[in-house]
């Protein structure tokens, strides 16, 4: 069964620096990954979509990339600040059903 | 604002009982919805996908009978946790797909604001 595997450790960087999370999958690619943000006690939001066919897409301070060969995305957040602290999940879509199949999250601490 | 609005946020039930959880597209048509349980520290786990006017689609484990799903109108999808049990006290949140008009990107999911479940 497809397995999707985040850095269950929290991530701890200091405000201003990068912050880079893992997202790797097994198995066959998705149609599409996606990037959520969800904050204690709420629903998800959604970040940013990458499309199989795309290696990379950037909004703001955020940018993702998609490698299907290494089977893996990337999510960084540049200029880190204490609100992008949060629990970051990847999410991979396999068909036109839209069902989501998320990964375990991995939560970011940014110290001022 | 909320595309989708998800109520009560918080109950808290007697064990026996049932809970009716309400999820609720606004300002646009939802012929599917996501139904999503997760429990402390764990990531999202899709329990059932709701389809309006049919039959709901659950995930393997997930006893139709104890959580029923309804999707009566093209806005408002129900799941009723149906004799609640402590073990059943999770976080449980819906989604609503975007349908690339009104300003809902496709192929991305619209969540609510999720429901605390607490059964004493």
């Amino acid at each position: 069964s497809q397995k999707i595997e985040q850095n269950s450790e929290a991530l701890n960087i200091q405000e201003g620096k990068t912050a880079t999370l893992t997202c790797n999958y097994t198995n066959y690619s998705p149609a599409y990954l996606q990037w959520y943000r969800q904050d204690p006690g709420r629903g998800p939001v959604f970040l940013l979509l990458i499309r199989e066919n795309e290696k990379e897409k950037r909004k703001e301070r955020l940018k993702v990339t998609f490698d299907t060969t290494l089977k893996q995305s990337l999510f960084h957040i540049t200029a880190s600040q204490p609100a992008d602290s949060a629990t970051y999940l990847c999410a991979l879509v396999y068909n036109a059903g839209n069902m989501l199949t998320f990964g375990g999250g991995t939560r970011l601490m940014v110290k001022p | 604002g909320a595309v989708v609005s998800q109520h009560p946020s918080w109950v808290i039930c007697k064990s026996g009982t049932s809970v009716k959880i309400e999820c609720r597209s606004l300002d646009f048509q939802a012929t599917t919805m996501f139904w999503y349980r997760q429990f402390p520290k764990q990531s999202l786990m899709l329990m059932a996908t709701s389809n309006e006017g049919s039959k709901a689609t659950y995930e393997q484990g997930v006893e139709k009978d104890k959580f029923l799903i309804n999707h009566a109108s093209l806005t408002l999808s129900t799941l009723t946790v149906t004799s609640a049990h402590p073990e059943d006290s999770s976080f449980y949140i819906c989604s609503a797909p975007g349908q690339g008009f009104r300003g809902l990107a496709k192929n991305i999911q619209y969540f609510g604001a999720g429901t605390r479940l607490s059964v004493l």
